[in-house]
């Protein structure tokens, strides 16, 4: 079966700086896509980013970047120049075999 | 694009009742949709996934008797909570994508199901 793991529960960022949340996954699949998203408040999930496995290159948006490590199966994503409306619940996914498994997620607090 | 509404946000239910949510996908057909369940301060967890015109497939440890979908047209889910119990109080989300092997999934807002 498919894991995602998120070993931060909580993390917090000073407002303007960069934050980086960590992800881990394990599967013997070679085609899959991960994602990020985030849940605010409102507990509606909001798609951060999206990396396709078979891409070397690092997703970016915006603020929004990803660190995609495929042999270590590693996924982590970097927020720079935090805001306060970043703070909420990152949750990591891998989506294969038509299905999203989520990480247990990572509370972001920004300090002002 | 890729708007998914759900109604109701909120329902309080006595135990013994049925309850049904919707699932709706506003400006886009879904070819599948799926319903996850999550715990407070807990991570999304798979209940079920339905594809229009078939019958749901659903995950390990949850009972189809008691968690009904049925998805019925392209724009429409439904999840039936029957006989429902305090144990069934949670936070139930839905989310569509459309086309085969499409990857990226657009969520509803969600609806909190309290069971007295």
């Amino acid at each position: 079966a498919q894991t995602v793991t998120q070993s931060q529960p909580e993390m917090s960022v000073q407002e303007a700086e960069t934050v980086t949340l960590s992800c881990t996954y394990d599967t013997s699949e070679s085609d899959y896509y991960l994602f990020w998203y985030k849940q605010p408040p409102s507990r509606q999930m909001i798609l951060v980013i999206r990396q396709e496995a078979y891409k070397q290159q690092n997703a970016t948006e915006n603020r929004f970047s990803v660190n995609f490590q495929k042999a270590a199966k590693s996924f982590s994503l970097k927020i720079s120049d935090s805001q306060l409306g970043d703070a909420a619940m990152y949750f990591c996914a891998w989506f294969g075999n038509e299905k999203l498994t989520f990480g247990t997620g990572t509370r972001l607090t920004i300090i002002p | 694009g890729a708007v998914v509404s759900q109604h109701p946000s909120r329902v309080i239910c006595k135990s013994g009742t049925s309850v049904k949510i919707e699932c709706r996908s506003l400006d886009f057909q879904a070819t599948t949709m799926f319903w996850y369940r999550q715990f407070p301060k807990q991570s999304l967890m798979l209940m079920a996934t339905s594809n229009e015109g078939s019958k749901a497939t659903y995950e390990q440890g949850v009972e189809k008797d008691k968690f009904l979908i049925n998805h019925a047209s392209l724009t429409l889910s439904t999840l039936t909570v029957t006989s429902a119990h305090p144990e069934d109080s949670s936070f139930y989300i839905c989310s569509a994508h459309w086309g085969v092997g499409t990857d990226t999934q657009y969520f509803g807002p969600g609806t909190r199901l309290t069971v007295l």
